[in-house]
Protein backbone atom coordinates (compact mmCIF):
# COMPACT_ATOMS: atom_id res chain seq x y z
CA UNK A 1 0.00 0.00 0.00
CA UNK A 2 1.23 3.58 -1.20
CA UNK A 3 1.68 6.07 1.77
CA UNK A 4 1.22 8.75 -0.51
CA UNK A 5 -1.09 8.43 -4.15
CA UNK A 6 -0.10 10.19 -7.11
CA UNK A 7 -2.69 10.79 -9.75
CA UNK A 8 -2.67 10.87 -12.50
CA UNK A 9 -0.52 8.24 -13.16
CA UNK A 10 0.07 9.02 -16.69
CA UNK A 11 -0.50 12.51 -18.89
CA UNK A 12 0.55 13.79 -22.15
CA UNK A 13 -0.11 16.63 -23.53
CA UNK A 14 0.71 19.39 -26.17
CA UNK A 15 3.90 22.10 -25.55
CA UNK A 16 2.00 25.19 -24.29
CA UNK A 17 -0.78 23.32 -22.36
CA UNK A 18 -1.17 23.44 -18.72
CA UNK A 19 -0.85 20.46 -16.45
CA UNK A 20 -1.35 19.37 -12.65
CA UNK A 21 -0.02 16.37 -10.84
CA UNK A 22 -1.47 15.52 -7.60
CA UNK A 23 -0.06 13.96 -4.23
CA UNK A 24 -2.34 12.75 -1.43
CA UNK A 25 -2.29 10.87 2.01
CA UNK A 26 -3.59 10.14 4.61
CA UNK A 27 -1.04 10.51 6.77
CA UNK A 28 0.64 13.95 8.29
CA UNK A 29 4.43 15.02 6.66
CA UNK A 30 6.26 17.35 8.38
CA UNK A 31 7.22 18.39 5.00
CA UNK A 32 6.90 16.98 1.32
CA UNK A 33 9.48 17.28 -1.50
CA UNK A 34 8.98 17.19 -5.64
CA UNK A 35 11.36 15.19 -7.75
CA UNK A 36 11.79 14.73 -11.48
CA UNK A 37 13.15 11.41 -13.01
CA UNK A 38 14.15 11.73 -16.28
CA UNK A 39 14.91 8.17 -18.68
CA UNK A 40 17.95 6.99 -17.47
CA UNK A 41 18.90 8.48 -14.62
CA UNK A 42 18.14 8.99 -11.03
CA UNK A 43 15.43 11.64 -9.60
CA UNK A 44 16.50 15.04 -8.78
CA UNK A 45 14.69 17.42 -6.14
CA UNK A 46 12.93 19.74 -7.07
CA UNK A 47 11.54 21.89 -4.04
CA UNK A 48 10.91 21.07 -0.68
CA UNK A 49 7.81 22.40 1.16
CA UNK A 50 7.22 22.53 4.68
CA UNK A 51 4.67 25.03 5.84
CA UNK A 52 0.69 23.72 5.74
CA UNK A 53 -0.67 26.09 2.47
CA UNK A 54 2.75 26.63 1.13
CA UNK A 55 2.91 28.05 -2.82
CA UNK A 56 6.84 27.62 -3.88
CA UNK A 57 7.27 28.57 -8.01
CA UNK A 58 10.33 27.37 -9.59
CA UNK A 59 10.08 29.82 -12.95
CA UNK A 60 7.08 27.76 -14.88
CA UNK A 61 6.53 25.28 -12.01
CA UNK A 62 4.08 26.15 -8.93
CA UNK A 63 4.06 23.61 -5.87
CA UNK A 64 1.85 23.84 -3.06
CA UNK A 65 1.32 22.24 0.45
CA UNK A 66 -1.78 21.09 1.59
CA UNK A 67 -2.83 23.66 4.76
CA UNK A 68 -3.36 19.67 6.56
CA UNK A 69 -0.07 18.88 5.52
CA UNK A 70 -1.47 15.80 3.94
CA UNK A 71 -1.40 16.57 0.11
CA UNK A 72 0.56 18.35 -3.01
CA UNK A 73 0.14 19.70 -5.73
CA UNK A 74 2.56 20.85 -8.42
CA UNK A 75 1.04 22.46 -11.41
CA UNK A 76 3.61 23.28 -14.79
CA UNK A 77 2.37 26.44 -16.61
CA UNK A 78 3.09 26.39 -20.54
CA UNK A 79 4.50 22.81 -20.71
CA UNK A 80 7.60 21.92 -22.79
CA UNK A 81 8.97 19.01 -23.83
CA UNK A 82 11.62 19.43 -21.62
CA UNK A 83 9.62 19.11 -18.85
CA UNK A 84 8.89 15.37 -19.85
CA UNK A 85 9.73 13.17 -17.41
CA UNK A 86 8.27 11.54 -13.99
CA UNK A 87 7.45 13.46 -11.46
CA UNK A 88 7.47 11.83 -8.07
CA UNK A 89 6.68 13.23 -4.47
CA UNK A 90 7.75 11.91 -1.39
CA UNK A 91 7.09 12.42 2.49
CA UNK A 92 9.35 13.37 5.17
CA UNK A 93 8.93 12.14 8.98
CA UNK A 94 11.98 10.20 9.95
CA UNK A 95 13.01 9.12 6.54
CA UNK A 96 11.56 9.74 3.10
CA UNK A 97 8.00 7.92 1.71
CA UNK A 98 7.57 7.88 -2.32
CA UNK A 99 4.86 8.26 -4.31
CA UNK A 100 4.51 5.88 -7.28
CA UNK A 101 5.11 9.08 -9.73
CA UNK A 102 3.33 10.57 -12.58
CA UNK A 103 4.90 10.02 -15.99
CA UNK A 104 4.18 13.08 -17.60
CA UNK A 105 5.00 13.32 -21.86
CA UNK A 106 4.78 16.75 -23.70
CA UNK A 107 4.19 17.02 -26.83
CA UNK A 108 6.22 19.44 -29.52
CA UNK B 1 31.53 18.55 -9.02
CA UNK B 2 28.96 16.59 -6.09
CA UNK B 3 27.91 13.77 -7.10
CA UNK B 4 26.57 9.83 -6.58
CA UNK B 5 28.26 7.46 -8.55
CA UNK B 6 27.30 4.15 -8.76
CA UNK B 7 28.62 0.41 -10.53
CA UNK B 8 27.56 -0.92 -12.81
CA UNK B 9 24.90 0.51 -14.62
CA UNK B 10 24.39 -2.25 -16.02
CA UNK B 11 24.15 -6.23 -14.90
CA UNK B 12 22.57 -9.62 -16.02
CA UNK B 13 23.56 -12.44 -13.58
CA UNK B 14 22.47 -16.05 -12.89
CA UNK B 15 20.34 -17.13 -10.00
CA UNK B 16 22.20 -17.24 -6.96
CA UNK B 17 25.42 -16.21 -7.65
CA UNK B 18 26.74 -13.27 -5.18
CA UNK B 19 26.72 -9.51 -6.27
CA UNK B 20 27.66 -6.75 -5.41
CA UNK B 21 26.56 -3.07 -6.59
CA UNK B 22 28.71 0.02 -5.26
CA UNK B 23 27.71 3.34 -4.01
CA UNK B 24 29.86 5.84 -3.39
CA UNK B 25 29.67 10.07 -2.92
CA UNK B 26 31.54 13.17 -2.15
CA UNK B 27 29.63 15.46 -0.89
CA UNK B 28 30.72 14.44 3.13
CA UNK B 29 27.04 13.51 3.47
CA UNK B 30 26.20 11.10 6.51
CA UNK B 31 23.13 9.19 5.42
CA UNK B 32 23.13 6.92 3.11
CA UNK B 33 19.93 4.54 1.72
CA UNK B 34 19.37 2.26 -1.36
CA UNK B 35 16.00 1.59 -3.47
CA UNK B 36 14.42 -0.17 -5.61
CA UNK B 37 11.99 1.15 -8.38
CA UNK B 38 9.60 -0.84 -10.15
CA UNK B 39 6.82 -0.03 -12.42
CA UNK B 40 3.63 0.96 -10.13
CA UNK B 41 5.63 0.88 -7.06
CA UNK B 42 7.79 4.27 -6.99
CA UNK B 43 10.94 4.29 -4.81
CA UNK B 44 11.05 1.46 -2.12
CA UNK B 45 13.83 1.54 0.45
CA UNK B 46 15.91 -1.49 1.07
CA UNK B 47 18.47 -0.28 3.93
CA UNK B 48 19.93 3.48 5.15
CA UNK B 49 22.66 4.01 7.22
CA UNK B 50 23.09 7.23 9.27
CA UNK B 51 26.76 7.35 9.74
CA UNK B 52 29.74 4.98 8.96
CA UNK B 53 28.96 1.56 10.70
CA UNK B 54 25.37 2.43 11.81
CA UNK B 55 22.86 1.02 9.18
CA UNK B 56 18.99 -0.18 9.44
CA UNK B 57 16.41 -1.93 7.35
CA UNK B 58 14.13 -0.01 5.18
CA UNK B 59 10.86 -1.21 3.93
CA UNK B 60 12.05 -3.77 1.71
CA UNK B 61 15.43 -5.22 3.30
CA UNK B 62 15.24 -9.24 2.52
CA UNK B 63 17.61 -10.69 0.34
CA UNK B 64 19.51 -7.85 0.65
CA UNK B 65 23.05 -6.52 2.88
CA UNK B 66 24.57 -3.42 3.19
CA UNK B 67 27.72 -2.18 4.93
CA UNK B 68 28.98 1.19 6.31
CA UNK B 69 32.55 0.80 6.79
CA UNK B 70 33.42 4.41 5.41
CA UNK B 71 31.55 7.13 5.09
CA UNK B 72 31.70 7.47 1.18
CA UNK B 73 31.26 4.24 0.27
CA UNK B 74 27.71 2.35 1.04
CA UNK B 75 27.54 -1.61 -1.43
CA UNK B 76 24.65 -2.91 -1.45
CA UNK B 77 25.40 -6.54 -1.55
CA UNK B 78 23.15 -9.30 -3.19
CA UNK B 79 24.21 -12.75 -0.89
CA UNK B 80 22.25 -14.92 -3.22
CA UNK B 81 20.18 -12.92 -6.05
CA UNK B 82 16.50 -14.23 -7.19
CA UNK B 83 14.94 -13.02 -10.16
CA UNK B 84 12.08 -11.12 -7.75
CA UNK B 85 15.23 -8.90 -7.31
CA UNK B 86 14.92 -7.84 -11.10
CA UNK B 87 14.82 -4.01 -10.56
CA UNK B 88 16.39 -0.39 -10.98
CA UNK B 89 18.46 0.13 -7.92
CA UNK B 90 19.03 3.62 -6.71
CA UNK B 91 21.57 4.80 -4.04
CA UNK B 92 21.27 8.38 -2.33
CA UNK B 93 23.14 10.62 -0.16
CA UNK B 94 21.59 13.26 1.98
CA UNK B 95 22.39 15.59 4.51
CA UNK B 96 20.17 16.65 7.37
CA UNK B 97 18.73 20.28 7.68
CA UNK B 98 18.30 21.91 11.29
CA UNK B 99 14.60 21.38 10.30
CA UNK B 100 14.83 17.68 9.48
CA UNK B 101 14.38 17.50 6.08
CA UNK B 102 16.52 14.98 4.12
CA UNK B 103 17.13 16.35 1.06
CA UNK B 104 18.32 13.32 -1.11
CA UNK B 105 21.04 13.11 -4.27
CA UNK B 106 20.57 10.05 -5.78
CA UNK B 107 23.04 8.47 -8.02
CA UNK B 108 22.34 7.55 -11.94
CA UNK B 109 20.91 3.79 -11.18
CA UNK B 110 21.76 0.63 -11.69
CA UNK B 111 19.30 -1.96 -13.83
CA UNK B 112 19.58 -5.47 -12.37
CA UNK B 113 18.62 -8.84 -14.34
CA UNK B 114 18.33 -12.12 -12.42
CA UNK B 115 17.64 -14.76 -14.79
Amino acid sequence: TQLLEQSPQFLSIQEGENLTVYCNSSSVFSSLQWYRQEPGEGPVLLVTVVTGGEVKKLKRLTFQFGDARKDSSLHITAAQPGDTGLYLCAGAEYKLSFGAGTTVTVRA
Amino acid sequence: EAQVTQNPRYLITVTGKKLTVTCSQNMNHEYMSWYRQDPGLGLRQIYYSMNVEVTDKGDVPEGYKVSRKEKRNFPLILESPSPNQTSLYFCASSFLRTSGMYEQYFGPGTRLTVT
